[in-house]
């Protein structure tokens, strides 16, 4: 079973409108990591959170990790066109030993 | 889907010596990608390697130390040269194409003393 979950698998949002894409893992997770990825390039590094709780920003993207360290929350605020991607969760967890996982990713389209 | 194998799965190296990381791929792709996770950092990409051309390195990565090879649509390498213990971190090699999302390699965990 895939360790890191994401939803929506896709999401086709008209422009000025918000989003939220949603990562959830039934581990308790040492980091995790958002990531974006334009067709047919590298990820992108968008940012990283470790502490229960801990909330980032960047533009017009927020990022937020829950208390348990198990489900983080990517909110774009009225988006755009260059937003769209696909975005994908990243996570590294202690098993034994450190083990890093991806999430499935989110297509995003912004219709202008 | 593509699945994604690299050699060595490990490895613990001296400083001063080169390794040489192999990523193989179960069917023909245009791209593949290396990338680093130094511990407790986020996945940074390190260069793009298409067949048939020279890789493209991002910013703080040369080729000098990280020289790639893409002989075929199947396999790449990626040497870490001249390692110091800053050297010490997880390399992946991911495939991707088109709208597709990437897939990534078990990753190499190297330890440099």
């Amino acid at each position: 079973s895939q360790e890191l979950e994401q939803s929506p698998q896709s999401l086709i949002v008209q422009e000025g409108k918000n989003l939220t894409i949603n990562c959830t893992s039934s581990k308790t997770l040492y980091g995790l990591y958002w990531y974006k990825q334009k067709y047919g390039e590298g990820l992108i590094f968008l940012m990283m959170l470790q502490k229960g709780g801990e909330e980032k920003s960047h533009e017009k993207i927020t990022a937020k990790l829950d208390e348990k360290k198990q489900q983080s929350s990517l909110h774009i605020t009225a988006s755009q066109p260059s937003h769209a991607g696909i975005y994908l969760c990243g996570a590294d967890y202690f098993s034994g030993t450190y083990k890093y996982i991806f999430g499935t990713g989110t297509r995003l389209k912004v219709l202008a | 889907s593509a699945v994604i194998s690299q050699k060595p799965s490990r490895d613990i190296c001296q400083r001063g010596t080169s390794l040489t990381i192999q990523c193989q791929v179960d069917s023909q792709v245009t791209m593949m990608f290396w990338y680093r996770q130094q511990p407790g950092q986020s996945l940074t990409l390190i260069a793009t390697a298409n067949q048939g051309s020279e890789a493209t390195y991002e910013s703080g990565f040369v080729i000098d130390k990280f020289p790639i090879s893409r002989p075929n649509l199947t396999f790449s390498t990626l040497t870490v040269s001249n390692m110091s213990p800053e050297d010490s971190s997880i390399y992946l090699c991911s495939v991707g194409s088109g709208q597709e999302t990437q897939y990534f390699g078990p990753g190499t965990r190297l330890l440099v003393l």
